[in-house]
């Protein structure tokens, strides 16, 4: 699986939209992006996930860039629960991808009041 | 939505003891991970069942043993507890070949301190 690289932390104000970014420059054309986050000592949460075109869900949004060497996840009102740990991972395709979860070091994410 | 269970949620042990770690899928989920969060690090891959078989497998311990039985649910095993086991032990499920995703869904974990 490709690597990625994200910010350590980030500091988003409340009721402001937190954009999370990911380098993934080495990714194949066939490789997915996932998003997953952990709240504080809870399980990690899956947030969304994409191929190449932008996706969104009730959660959040995804936007891979059209060389797909990187995205940003969007939160459009993040709230003091958005307040976490967020992963950006890339995996193998989805035949071949009944593998494990290689976290990274993520994104900290700070909503402030 | 029915969620993965994981139980128990806390665990104490003391060092060289047993504990075991039980993990309930989401139903209709064949395939089950487990993951170790040590203090401050990121979750750490230790094992993987498909229908009862070990499908994958990383930094587990020779001291840990897990099965995954006809119900689907697993079970985690450890034996000789040492210090460094405690941890956050977080299982994941997934239903393989289901047509349009392979996300992974996870549980709540199970704290073990070992004093």
């Amino acid at each position: 699986d490709a690597k990625t690289t994200q910010p350590t932390s980030m500091d988003c104000a409340e009721g402001r939209a937190a954009n999370l970014p990911c380098n993934h420059s080495t990714i194949s054309g066939n490789e997915y992006v996932y998003w997953y986050r952990q709240i504080h000592s809870q399980g990690p949460q899956y947030i969304i996930h994409g191929l190449k075109n932008n996706e969104t869900n009730e959660m959040a949004s995804l936007i891979i860039t059209e060389d797909r060497k990187s995205s940003t996840l969007i939160l459009p009102h993040a709230t003091l629960r958005d307040t976490a740990v967020y992963y950006c991972i890339v995996r193998a395709p989805m035949k071949t991808s009944y593998d494990k979860v290689i976290f990274g070091p993520g994104t900290s994410l700070s909503v402030i009041p | 939505a029915a969620g993965v269970i994981q139980s128990p949620r806390h665990l104490i042990k003391e060092k060289r003891e047993t504990a075991t770690l039980k993990c309930y899928p989401i139903p209709r989920h064949d395939t089950v991970y487990w993951y170790q969060q040590g203090p401050g690090q990121d979750p750490q891959f230790l094992i993987s069942f498909y229908e009862k078989m070990q499908s994958d497998k990383g930094s587990i311990p020779d001291r840990f043993s897990a099965q995954q039985f006809s119900d689907y649910h697993s079970e985690l095993n450890m034996s000789s507890l040492e210090l460094g086991d405690s941890a956050l032990y977080f299982c994941a499920s997934v239903e393989r070949y289901r047509r349009g995703t392979d996300t992974q869904y996870f549980g709540p974990g199970t704290r073990l301190t070992v004093l």
